[in-house]
């Protein structure tokens, strides 16, 4: 099956700056790599996707670049702000399945 | 309105207390799932059904037992809770089980003492 690594397991940025968490996923069937985010206390949403077809997504302050040779996909927060802490998780699926993967999370500060 | 729903939020109970926690969604999906998100936050997929069929059973002891009496509820029965059992249960849906979003409901908080 899939396994999906997740770094760095905690990061602190300090607000304005730029935030990068990366993923590397097994099995190169995945097609579609979303990320979501969880506040304390809340529920994971999602704040980007990335198809398997596209090497870069950006929306505002958020982006997402996928290389399939390598098998690693990032997110990148510019310009941070406070409310940009929470812990986020990328996950994988496969065209084979319809089962996510996700990785194991990153919790991440902005020190304002 | 909200889109994915579950019953209840916080759950305290006693080792081997049989336990349910329900899940709704108004979506109009065709899939639904239940994770298990334990102390370190690692989101683990526990059950997948589409339109009422399971399609994922994970590895998971059979004391957990989903049930889908139609395609917009999926619950989940609890039998004999361990301590180890303590953890955030999500649902979650999505459109066909696809290539597609996943979206969560709000979780619920099981505590087994």
């Amino acid at each position: 099956g899939e396994n999906v690594e997740q770094h760095p397991s905690t990061l602190s940025v300090q607000e304005g700056d730029s935030a990068v968490i990366k993923c590397t996923y097994s099995d190169s069937a995945s097609n579609y790599f979303p990320w979501y985010k969880q506040e304390l206390g809340k529920r994971p949403q999602l704040i980007i996707d990335i198809r398997s077809n596209v090497g870069e997504k950006k929306d505002q302050r958020i982006a997402v670049t996928l290389n399939k040779t390598a098998k690693h996909f990032s997110l990148h927060i510019t310009e941070t702000q406070p409310e940009d802490s929470a812990v986020y998780f990328c996950a994988a699926l496969t065209n084979t399945g319809n089962q996510f993967y996700f990785g194991t999370g990153t919790s991440l500060t902005v020190i304002p | 309105d909200t889109a994915v729903s579950q019953t209840p939020k916080y759950l305290v109970t006693q080792m081997g207390n049989d336990k349910s926690i329900k899940c709704e969604q108004n979506l109009g999906h065709d899939t639904m799932y239940w994770y298990k998100q334990d102390s370190k936050k690692f989101l683990k997929i526990m059950f997948s059904y589409n339109n009422k069929e399971l399609i994922i059973n994970e590895t998971v002891p059979n004391r957990f037992s989903p049930k889908s009496p139609d395609k917009a509820h999926l619950n989940l029965h609890i039998n004999s809770l361990e301590l180890g059992d303590s953890a955030v249960y999500f649902c979650a849906s999505s459109p066909s089980g696809g290539v597609d979003t996943q979206y969560f409901g709000p979780g619920t908080r099981l505590t087994v003492l």
